[in-house]
């Protein structure tokens, strides 16, 4: 069964860091490309990075580029998400979630992880 | 970053209803458009790839179309579980932007 584990979402204050991690099981993780999306309390998705299979090919949307950092390790079968100079705009649930390309060409999202709570407050 | 921008924002049915929600792309995207469907406390669902692919165990009544800059969603015949949130995402070029969500309530 495929299983992607988050942890790592705790408060922070403003200024201050976090490491979230994705744990895989189920599928052969260094295949896949993986994403992170956010979404903030009572609003919608956002989706914040992207990482190809072999770590060569990483993007970050423009709201949190220089701040964070996308990473994987293959042989620990786990993403990981390095967040630096929160903000409270940062509070957010962190979905991690497995990129697929079909025959077409096209890429989705096809299996999310349950979610890490960020809160950054004082 | 390629914004993308659905209509309506909300959206009130019954079952039994047939609704179409659409999504507009700042610039053409071809046909690299998906969608998902998000229940409270739940996370996202693909329900539609490269805008009219339906995902493997989704309901016929779920149907995409669309090219270029404008797409939409149409559900025929609304179930009591298809009462959620909407999102389009463009797979065209990262970032992989989200629309800001539809949502459907019911009447």
């Amino acid at each position: 069964e495929m299983q992607l584990v988050q942890s790592g979402g705790n408060l922070v204050q403003p200024g201050g860091s976090l490491r979230l991690s994705c744990a895989a099981s189920g599928f052969t993780f260094s295949r896949y490309s993986m994403n992170w999306v956010r979404q903030a309390p009572g609003k919608g998705l956002e989706y914040i990075s992207y990482i190809d299979s072999s770590s060569s090919t990483k993007n970050y949307a423009d709201s949190v580029k220089g701040r964070i950092t996308v990473s994987r390790d293959n042989a620990k079968n786990s993403l990981y998400l390095q967040m630096n100079s929160l903000s409270v705009e940062d509070t957010a649930m962190y979905y991690c979630a497995r990129g697929r390309s079909s025959d077409y060409g096209d890429y989705y999202l096809d299996y999310w992880g349950p979610g890490t709570r960020v809160i950054v407050s004082s | 970053d390629i914004q993308m921008t659905q209509s309506p924002p909300s959206l009130s049915a019954s079952v039994g209803d047939r609704v179409t929600i659409t999504c507009r792309a700042s610039q053409s995207i071809s046909a690299y458009l998906n969608w998902y469907q998000q229940k409270p406390g739940k996370v996202p669902k693909v329900l539609i790839s490269a805008a009219s692919t339906l995902q493997s165990g989704v309901p016929s009544r779920f149907s995409g179309s669309g090219s270029g800059t404008d797409f939409s969603l149409t559900i025929f015949s609304l179930q009591p579980e298809d009462f959620a949130t909407y999102y389009c995402q463009q797979s065209y070029t990262m970032p992989y932007t989200f629309g800001q969500g539809t949502r459907l309530e019911m009447k």
